[in-house]
């Protein structure tokens, strides 16, 4: 069964920093793929960024990049210029691929709580 | 366009009781999940349905819980009778089939309390 780790229950970073939050994951396919999602205090769930597993290039969205190690099998977040707004949780999730497709299950990891302080 | 619309937002109800959780998926998205968050066990997938069938219901919990959809705009999780454990925040999500990974968008969430 495929799992995702998320080593860093708690971090904080000082506004207009960077950070990178850690997610490994641990699967023996080799079409899947991966998601950044935030939840801030309002709970709201919100797709941060998403990547490809058979793309070599790292996915890209504004402040936020990930690092993508297929063989390692990590998928770091970056976040560059630090917000107060950033302030969420943050889970990294995996979904398996399917004939080309994808199977639409989201596997969640448990989740780092990032702090932005002014 | 409005996104995923849960009801309620809270409730609280009393051991014993039955606990009906409804969503309203975003117009034309074809598939819809149930997940449940809470702290020891985090974020996990209940059950989803694409057209309305049920794919997949191996997170359920057990036979107090169930799930419907009757038709492509509504649907609904049901707890009978509820227990304490259930405690939960219950998010509802959707998405659209696009051939390939597909953002599920979430709804608020509803925030369960069992006395």
């Amino acid at each position: 069964a495929q799992t995702v780790t998320q080593s860093q229950p708690e971090m904080s970073v000082q506004e207009a920093e960077t950070v990178t939050l850690s997610c490994t994951y641990d699967t023996s396919e080799n079409n899947y793929y991966l998601f950044w999602y935030k939840q801030p205090p309002s709970r709201q769930m919100i797709l941060v960024i998403r990547q490809e597993a058979y793309k070599q290039q790292n996915a890209t969205e504004n402040r936020f990049s990930v690092n993508f190690q297929k063989a390692a099998k990590s998928f770091s977040l970056k976040i560059s210029d630090s917000q107060l707004g950033d302030t969420a949780m943050y889970f990294c999730a995996f979904m398996e691929g399917l004939n080309g497709g994808a199977t639409n299950k989201l596997i969640f990891g448990t989740g780092t709580l990032l702090a932005v302080q002014p | 366009d409005a996104g995923v619309i849960q009801s309620p937002r809270h409730e609280v109800t009393e051991m014993g009781q039955e606990v009906t959780l409804r969503c309203k998926p975003i117009s034309g998205h074809d598939y819809l999940f149930w997940y449940r968050q809470t702290m020891m066990r985090g974020l996990e997938l209940l059950i989803y349905f694409n057209n309305n069938v049920p794919i997949d219901d191996s997170g359920m919990p057990e036979d107090r819980f169930s799930a419907k959809m009757p038709n492509a705009s509504f649907s609904t999780l049901k707890i009978q009778p509820s227990e304490p454990r259930d405690s939960a925040v219950y998010f509802c999500a959707s998405s659209r089939w696009l051939g390939r990974s597909n953002e599920q968008f979430f709804g608020p969430g509803t925030r369960l309390t069992v006395l």
